[in-house]
């Protein structure tokens, strides 16, 4: 099992619809997580972290589940914008950067 | 504040060949990182620094070398270019202990090994 999985996509959704991305991890005593957001050909840049009581940032709801050891992105009303990767990072005894889920909006 | 500078943003090397990425951050990141990325696999840590002359491998160190003279400043030099080196190199910096807060990334160097 990889240590950090996620569907690699794309998600093909309209503009305003809602979506959501999750992400397994195998190791149990990992601390934090966290959601990146990757532009095409650009750098990672922090998106949110994920707290266990879960956590929201305008449009963007993370949660976290330990007992299934995944986390997950909800986005609502999703935006031309939004379309980019996600990548899910997670730091048990590493930091681990999971492959990314695409993300598509289209008008 | 300009954040992470990493340059070259591309380069194309022989086979054999050596070069320095350079990477200097303005925030005075104690932690600082090099990462690479290659199509369809997550970030890996190449190596990392704690502070100014403690540097330390990561996942994936063989075929590089660091070095952390100042808090600013942590180049990653690749000796003996190899085709398996051709990837997206991003430097990153953090106040807190990796994994624990924030990674600020560079915008990248592009690297192809011919």
């Amino acid at each position: 099992r990889k240590e950090v999985e996620q569907d690699p996509g794309p998600f093909n959704v309209p503009e305003g619809a809602t979506v959501a991305f999750n992400c397994t991890y195998s190791n149990s005593a990992s601390q934090s997580f966290f959601w990146y957001r990757q532009d095409c050909r650009k750098e990672p840049k922090l998106l949110m972290s994920v707290y266990s009581s879960g956590n929201e940032d305008g449009r963007f709801t993370a949660q976290l589940n330990r007992a299934s050891q995944y986390i997950s992105l909800l986005i609502r009303d999703s935006k031309l914008s939004d379309s980019a990767t996600y990548l899910c990072v997670v730091n048990g005894d590493k930091l681990i950067f999971g492959t990314g889920t695409r993300l598509q909006v289209f008008p | 504040n300009a954040g992470v500078t990493q340059t070259p943003k591309f380069r194309i090397l022989k086979i054999g060949q050596s070069m320095t990425l350079q990477c200097t951050q303005d925030m005075n990141h104690n932690y600082m990182y090099w990462y690479r990325q290659d199509p369809g696999m997550g970030l890996k840590l190449i190596y990392y620094s704690v502070g100014a002359g403690i540097t330390d491998k990561g996942e994936v160190p063989n075929g590089y070398n660091v070095s952390r003279s100042t808090t600013e400043d942590f180049p990653l030099r690749l000796e003996l270019a190899a085709p398996s080196q051709t990837s997206v190199y991003f430097c990153a910096s953090s106040y807190w202990v990796m994994g624990t807060g924030e990674l600020f990334f560079g915008e990248g160097s592009r690297l192809t090994v011919l």
